[in-house]
């Protein structure tokens, strides 16, 4: 069974802080996907990433894959309360059409 | 892009009764949907994954005689919820995934049990 460490679980910021978001395996990710679900709704994906060291920007959201394809990181620059929301990663390991899931970070941005 | 509906998006049932759950993708076909369970502030735990016209695979823990998954057609997977009772309130998701598409989420359906 594969378990992915998201940390942290709950963070509450003030608009126009800075703030990471941790994911950690103790396997290697095949692929790896963040996600920010709101209440009530199905998750979004905001961005996949497979190759290690890769660095993707999503407006004031970067996305980091570890080198070895370990770890991510999700760093939103300049919050607003509008980013407020649970952020997820989610995993692929091997070859298995199957995502496993962060246990989330419930974000709060508070204007 | 490729769409997944989920319905209903909500539904109250009595305690004792079956419920059952829809997701369509619209389209594309989906080769495989997964079913997700999600408590209040928490992540989402895979239940089950069905590959269409082949019976579910069930994560462990997960009664396959009380959530029953259909996978009948490339569009349509179903998740049933037979007697259900006030502990099987919950929020559940489905996700589809076909040949050149990554996995689309479904709105999701809040199931409250009375």
């Amino acid at each position: 069974t594969q378990l992915l460490e998201q940390s942290p679980q709950f963070l509450s910021i003030q608009e126009g802080e800075n703030l990471t978001v941790y994911c950690n395996s103790s396997s290697v990710f095949s692929s790896l996907q963040w996600y920010r679900q709101e209440p009530g709704e199905g998750p979004v994906l905001l961005v996949t990433v497979v190759t290690g060291g890769e660095v993707k920007k999503l407006k004031r959201l970067t996305f980091q894959f570890g080198d070895a394809r370990k770890d991510s990181s999700l760093h939103i620059t300049a919050a607003q309360p509008g980013d407020t929301g649970l952020y997820l990663c989610a995993g692929e390991f091997g070859s298995a059409r199957q995502l496993t899931f962060g246990s989330g970070t419930q974000l709060t941005v508070l204007p | 892009g490729a769409v997944v509906s989920q319905h209903p998006s909500w539904v109250i049932c009595k305690s004792g009764t079956s419920v059952k759950i829809e997701c369509r993708s619209l389209d594309f076909q989906a080769t495989t949907m997964f079913w997700y369970r999600q408590f209040p502030k928490q992540s989402l735990m895979l239940m089950a994954t069905s590959n269409e016209g082949s019976k579910a695979t069930y994560e462990q823990g997960v009664e396959k005689d009380k959530f029953l998954i259909n996978h009948a057609s490339l569009t349509l997977s179903t998740l049933t919820v037979t007697s259900a009772h006030p502990e099987d309130s919950s929020f559940y998701i489905c996700s589809a995934a076909g040949t050149g598409y990554g996995y689309t989420f479904g709105s999701g359906t809040r199931l409250t049990v009375v």
